[in-house]
C-alpha cells in the first residue's frame, strides 16, 4: 500500500484566500483524523471520522475549518478564509477501527504558509 | 478530558541507554502509545501497551503501570537516528483518537 496521501505537500497562500487539503487514507482503514501541528501548539487533534462520519470536530478551531468525507477513500479539510495563524503543518492519519493499539498511520504533511 | 505530561528535552550520548517518562490522567484509559517523529516528518507509530508490563521491539521497549498512570520509552544502544522528537498518546475506551502528549525532544550526541 501507497500509506496516507495528503496533497498539496506544500501551500503558500494569501490571508483571505480558500484552503483546501486533501487525504487519502489508507485502503481499508476506517478512521479517519485532521491534526494541526505548530511549535507552539503541538499536535491538535482536529476532527475525526469514522466510517466517514464525523465523530469529534472539537478540535476545529472555528467556522472557518470545514472538514468532509464523502467517501471512504477521499478526505478534505477547508479553510475559507485563510489567515496567517493557520499557518502549520496539517496532517491526515488513517487507522483500523478496532480493538488493540489503534496504530494511526500518518501522511507525510502539508505545509501551509498564510501570508 | 485527558492530560499527559512528558519533558521537553533529553540529550544522551551515542550507545547510551535513555527513558522517557510520560504520565498521564484520563477516564477510561484503554492502552498508551509511543510514537517518533523526525524534524520535517511525519509521526510514526513505535509502540504500545495495553497492559501492564514491558514490551520490546528492538532496541526499544515500553512499559506501563496502568495502576500509577505511568508509562515509559526506553531505547538502548542509542544511534544518531535516533534523535527525533517522542510522543506518548492515550486511547480511551472504544474510541479510535488518541490523545497525544506535548512530545520530548531526543538529542543524541557523539
Amino acid at each position: 500500500d501507497a500509506g496516507v496521501i495528503q496533497s498539496p505537500r506544500h501551500e503558500v497562500t494569501e490571508m483571505g484566500q480558500e484552503v483546501t487539503l486533501r487525504c487519502k487514507p489508507i485502503s481499508g482503514h476506517n478512521s479517519l483524523f485532521w491534526y494541526r501541528q505548530t511549535m507552539m501548539r503541538g499536535l491538535e487533534l482536529l476532527i475525526y471520522f469514522n466510517n466517514n462520519v464525523p465523530i469529534d470536530d472539537s478540535g476545529m478551531p472555528e467556522d472557518r475549518f470545514s472538514a468532509k468525507m464523502p467517501n471512504a477513500s477521499f478526505s478534505t479539510l477547508k479553510i475559507q478564509p485563510s489567515e496567517p495563524r493557520d499557518s502549520a503543518v496539517y496532517f491526515c492519519a488513517s487507522s483500523f477501527l478496532a480493538g488493540g493499539p489503534k496504530t494511526q498511520y500518518f501522511g507525510p504533511g502539508t505545509r501551509l504558509l498564510v501570508l | 478530558g485527558q492530560s499527559l505530561e512528558q519533558p521537553s528535552e533529553v540529550t544522551a550520548v551515542e550507545g547510551a541507554i535513555v527513558q522517557i517518562n510520560c504520565t498521564y490522567q484520563t477516564s477510561g484509559f484503554y492502552g498508551l502509545s509511543w510514537y517518533q517523529q523526525h524534524d520535517g516528518g511525519a509521526p510514526t507509530f513505535l509502540s504500545y501497551n495495553g497492559l501492564d508490563g514491558l514490551e520490546e521491539t528492538g532496541r526499544f521497549s515500553s512499559f506501563l503501570s496502568r495502576s500509577d498512570s505511568y508509562g515509559y520509552l526506553l531505547l538502548q544502544e542509542l544511534q544518531m537516528k535516533d534523535s527525533a522528537s517522542y510522543f506518548c498518546a492515550v486511547s480511551t475506551g472504544t474510541a479510535s483518537k488518541l490523545t497525544f502528549g506535548t512530545g520530548t525532544r531526543l538529542q543524541v550526541t557523539l
